[in-house]
């Protein structure tokens, strides 16, 4: 696709039930990021992929968050028994490094709300 | 730990009345420096990127300058449209580093 999509745009879900949140990103690029945001505040980072390694994880909260990416392009961030404060946005971005423009380009989010 | 700070929180100015946003940061070697803009509802849409200190680029009434320890995006003879909020945000150039460190974001209102 043109951009990056991510699904589903909203995720109702109740305390303690494990949710998946999927990435696409733009066909070609290496890297993919997945942020957190919370209302009026920057992107918080939680990890990233280059391919299908997953290159840093060290703003994935605690082990409840895990995100794979198998085949090095669609990505899924998964939350298990889901907790009120994950309540948040979810951002995913992908960028193409090595070269002389590393910008990443977000996808829409989804917003996870957990009742 | 790399870090960036964002003033103001929030900046009100009439159509046409120039200004200026700052980004304070701190890293250990400095890869680029991004801004993005925000519209409620919608993600990141990416401005400009910087890579060393003295650096300027330009996109219509907006211009962005680095130094070794801030920048600045500059704002021209706003309009309404222009209304958002801005991120910056500083990827390190060390390896492994690649994440993005973003700062609080300047919400910027321009009144007609």
């Amino acid at each position: 696709g043109a951009g990056v999509s991510q699904s589903p745009r909203y995720k109702v879900t109740k305390r303690g039930q494990d949710v998946a949140l999927r990435c696409d990103p733009i066909s070609g690029h290496v890297s993919l990021y997945w942020y957190r945001q919370a209302l009026g505040q920057g992107p918080e980072f939680l990890t990233y992929f280059n391919y299908e390694a997953q290159q840093d994880k060290s703003g994935l909260p605690n082990d409840r968050f895990s995100a794979e990416r198998p085949e090095g392009s669609i990505s899924t961030l998964t939350i298990q028994r889901t907790e009120q404060r994950d309540s948040a946005m979810y951002r995913c971005a992908s960028s193409s490094p090595g070269g002389a423009n590393t910008e990443a380009f977000f996808g829409q989010g989804t917003r996870l709300t957990v009742v | 730990e790399d870090q960036v700070t964002q003033s103001p929180e929030a900046l009100r100015l009439q159509e046409g009345e120039s200004s200026s946003l700052n980004c304070s940061y701190t890293v250990s070697g400095l890869r680029g420096l991004f801004w993005y803009r925000q519209d409620p509802g919608k993600g990141p849409e990416f401005l400009f990127t910087l890579y060393s200190a003295g650096e300027e680029k330009e996109k219509e009434r907006l211009k962005a300058t680095l130094t070794k320890k801030e920048s600045f995006l500059h704002i021209t003879a706003p309009k309404p449209e222009d209304s958002a909020t801005y991120l910056c945000a500083v990827q390190a150039r060390r390896s492994g580093a690649q994440k993005l460190v973003f700062g609080q974001g300047t919400r910027l209102t321009i009144n007609p």
